[in-house]
C-alpha cells in the first residue's frame, strides 16, 4: 500500500545544530508539503513543492529549507536549530495542487531543540 | 486572504451526546475546497471529508454529518451519539483553486468524550 513515512519519529538536538527531517512517499504524488504543529496554531505551512526541483516558501519558512531531487522525497533542513523550532513536524502529499482530494499525512516527527 | 476559524478550543461531552464542531472560513475565491481532519491521541492526521464550493448538500456518514452553508461561510461537523473513541483534535481546512492553492488549517478543536 502507498504511504508516507517520516524519520526520525523523535529527535532531540541542541541549539545551533543542523537537523534534517526525512519524508518519503510512495503515492507518486508531485505535490509535497511540510507543516509544523504547535498548540493553538493548528498546522502551519513551512515549505512546499509541486515537483522535482520546485520548492516554495510557506507561511513560516524562516530558518528552514527544502530540496526536491526526486518525486518520492522532500527532506526538511533546519540550518541552525533554535528553541522556537521545537514542534511536531508533518509531511504531506497530494495528487493535485489544489489538494481537492485532500492531503495525505505522514505520522509526524517530534523535534525538541534544547 | 484565506483563513479558517474554529472558535471552540475545547469541548467536553458525555458519551452518547450529540456535539457540533464549528468552522468558519474566509476566502476571496469562488472555487475552493473544505476539509475536516481528525487527530486522535496517537497523533496521526486522518482525513474525514472534502467538500467543494459548488456542492452545498449536507453529507452524512454513519454518526458523522457535515453542514456546509456558503451564506454564512461555515462548514460545521456534527457527531451524533458520541463515543469515547471520538475523543481527538479536529481540524477544519481550506484550499483555494485560484489563490494560494495551499491548505490553511484552523487551530483545531479538542473534543473529549467522557464515559
Amino acid at each position: 500500500d502507498a504511504e508516507i513515512t517520516q524519520s526520525p519519529r523523535h529527535k532531540i538536538t541542541e541549539t545551533g545544530r543542523q537537523v534534517t527531517l526525512a519524508c518519503h512517499q510512495t503515492w507518486n504524488h508531485n505535490n509535497m508539503f511540510w507543516y509544523r504543529q504547535d498548540l493553538g496554531h493548528g498546522l502551519r505551512l513551512i515549505h512546499y513543492s509541486y515537483g522535482v526541483h520546485d520548492t516554495n516558501k510557506g507561511e513560516v519558512s524562516d530558518g528552514y529549507s527544502v530540496s526536491r531531487s526526486n518525486t518520492e522525497d522532500l527532506p526538511l533542513t533546519l540550518e541552525s536549530a533554535a528553541s522556537s523550532q521545537t514542534s511536531v513536524y508533518f509531511c504531506a502529499s497530494s495528487e493535485r495542487r489544489t489538494g481537492r482530494e485532500g492531503q495525505f499525512f505522514g505520522p509526524g516527527t517530534r523535534l525538541t531543540v534544547l | 486572504a484565506q483563513k479558517v476559524t474554529q472558535a471552540q478550543t475545547e469541548i467536553s461531552v458525555v458519551e452518547k451526546e450529540d456535539v457540533t464542531l464549528d468552522c468558519v472560513y474566509e476566502t476571496r475565491d469562488t472555487t475552493y475546497y473544505l476539509f475536516w481532519y481528525k487527530q486522535p491521541p496517537s497523533g496521526e492526521l486522518v482525513f474525514l471529508i472534502r467538500r467543494n464550493s459548488f456542492d452545498e448538500q449536507n453529507e452524512i456518514s454513519g454518526r458523522y454529518s457535515w453542514n456546509f452553508q456558503k451564506s454564512t461561510s461555515s462548514f460545521n461537523f456534527t457527531i451524533t451519539a458520541s463515543q469515547v473513541v471520538d475523543s481527538a483534535v479536529y481540524f477544519c481546512a481550506l484550499s483555494e483553486w485560484n489563490y494560494g492553492q495551499n491548505f490553511v488549517f484552523g487551530p483545531g478543536t479538542r473534543l473529549s468524550v467522557l464515559p
